[in-house]
């Protein structure tokens, strides 16, 4: 299996700040991560899929970046609706999460 | 736009089968372009991909529960269910069904079901 080692494990950061949360795949995996966004007691939402195309809906806040075994999801200027738990995803092989970033506002 | 729904018992005792069904509305689970997947999230924890059906049938699992798991596709109902056998503690989690987009190497889930809790208790 091909694991994603997501971090940080969680962050704390103020209205306005620009947010950067790194997946690292085990091994080279071209573009195939995804990016969830799941607020709490919901289900997860995607946000990015092929490591940076932004979903239709979704705020420009958010942007993907990265290919081979190193991918981010940068959130430019956080606000407080983006409290949530992030998590990465590889489709390289058979379906693998990241452990989660957890996102709180300072 | 199409939505997902998961259905089945919130409570399961130890050893015994969880069954559970998705029901698509909003679209056909016969289209071409997508696979059906469920993933699951222990309480407090994170996700865990169980397994994929596409509409013919074909079936990829998870390595770690493939022993338990059963994933089957009723076209006529729209309908795809999941059967995960000797269930114990470890299995209480909330289980969510999606759409899987799936071309080459890319695949996401999107959208997913609310999601449905199961503990495994006697």
């Amino acid at each position: 299996d091909i694991q994603m080692t997501q971090s940080p494990s969680s962050l704390s950061a103020s209205v306005g700040d620009r947010v950067t949360i790194t997946c690292r795949a085990s091994q080279s995996i071209s573009s195939a991560v995804n990016w969830y966004q799941q607020k709490p007691g919901k289900a997860p939402k995607l946000l990015i899929s092929a490591a940076s195309s932004l979903q239709s809906g979704v705020s420009s806040r958010f942007s993907g970046g990265g290919y081979g075994t190193d991918f981010t999801l940068t959130i430019s200027s956080l606000q407080p609706e983006d409290l949530a738990t992030y998590y990465c995803q590889q489709s390289y092989s058979t379906p693998v999460f990241g452990g989660g970033t957890k996102v709180k506002i300072k | 736009q199409l939505q997902l729904q998961e259905s089945g018992p919130g409570l399961v005792k130890p050893s015994e089968t969880l069954s559970l069904t998705c029901t698509v509305s909003g679209g056909s689970i016969s289209s071409t372009s997508y696979y059906w997947g469920w993933i699951r999230q222990p309480p407090g924890k994170g996700l865990e991909w169980i397994g994929t059906i596409y509409f013919s049938g074909s079936t990829y699992y998870n390595p770690s529960l493939k022993s338990r798991v059963t994933i089957s596709v009723d076209t006529s109902k729209n309908q795809f269910s999941l059967k995960l056998s000797s269930m114990t503690a470890a299995d209480t989690a909330v289980y969510y069904c999606a759409r899987l987009p799936w071309n080459d190497n890319l695949a996401w889930f999107d959208p997913w079901g609310q999601g449905t809790l199961v503990t495994v208790s006697s």
